[in-house]
């Protein structure tokens, strides 16, 4: 069974911190990473696909990396703002012929206070 | 214009009931599925349809009959509904021509059988 954990489960930081969570995911037969936000009330929406070790991606004062060997990607958020509180959902594929099948971690719940 | 939509929002029924949750896209994607959130909070994968055929099918009890009548809709049919199928149905769509299978993921539809 292959399983996708994100930890914390929920953070709460004040306006102007940064912060990071952690994916971590089953790393054989690797294909991609995905990076989701998810407001509440909304439909998640993609932030990053990754696909190659070492992988670094960057939206705004969003970005992520990716370590396909161990398993494992971080999500940073530099200066958070009120605006940017959601629920951050990682996801990974497997296979070589990719069925788009994404297992998912439970996400980590970030709020930001003014 | 909502990319992916999800009718109804919200469904209260009986037990024993057979109800259907509709969903559409209007992205021109080629590949659909439908998700269910349990109640640890995860997405897990129910069913995908590529050009209308079924390429993931996983572990569901067979009371829940995917229906694609064509590229831009899959439908969720659910016979004699059970307590535990509460939850929220989140359908979602990709094209094989995206990034690594990036996907559109809909409003959601909350289900609750009492």
């Amino acid at each position: 069974i292959l399983n996708v954990e994100q930890s914390p489960q929920s953070l709460h930081v004040q306006e102007g911190d940064s912060t990071n969570f952690t994916c971590s995911f089953p790393s054989s037969n690797f294909y991609a990473l995905h990076w989701y936000r998810w407001e509440t009330a909304k439909s998640p929406e993609a932030l990053f696909v990754m696909t190659l070790n070492g992988d670094e991606k960057k939206k705004g004062r969003i970005s992520a990396t990716l370590n396909t060997k161990e398993g494992y990607s971080y999500l940073y958020i530099k200066g958070s703002q009120p605006e940017d509180s959601a629920t951050y959902l990682c996801a990974s594929s497997h296979g070589s012929s990719n069925t788009g099948k994404l297992i998912f971690g439970q996400g980590t719940t970030l709020q930001v206070k003014p | 214009d909502t990319a992916v939509s999800q009718t109804p929002k919200y469904l209260v029924t009986q037990m024993g009931n057979d109800k259907s949750i509709k969903c559409e896209q209007n992205l021109g994607h080629d590949t659909m599925y439908w998700y269910k959130q349990d109640s640890k909070k995860f997405l897990k994968i129910m069913f995908s349809y590529n050009n209308k055929e079924l390429i993931i099918n996983e572990t569901v009890p067979n009371r829940f009959s995917p229906k694609s009548p064509d590229k831009a809709h899959l439908n969720l049919h659910i016979n004699s509904l059970e307590l535990g199928d509460s939850a929220v149905y989140f359908c979602a769509s990709t094209s094989h021509s995206l990034s690594y299978n990036e996907q559109f993921f809909g409003p959601g539809t909350r289900l609750t059988v009492l």
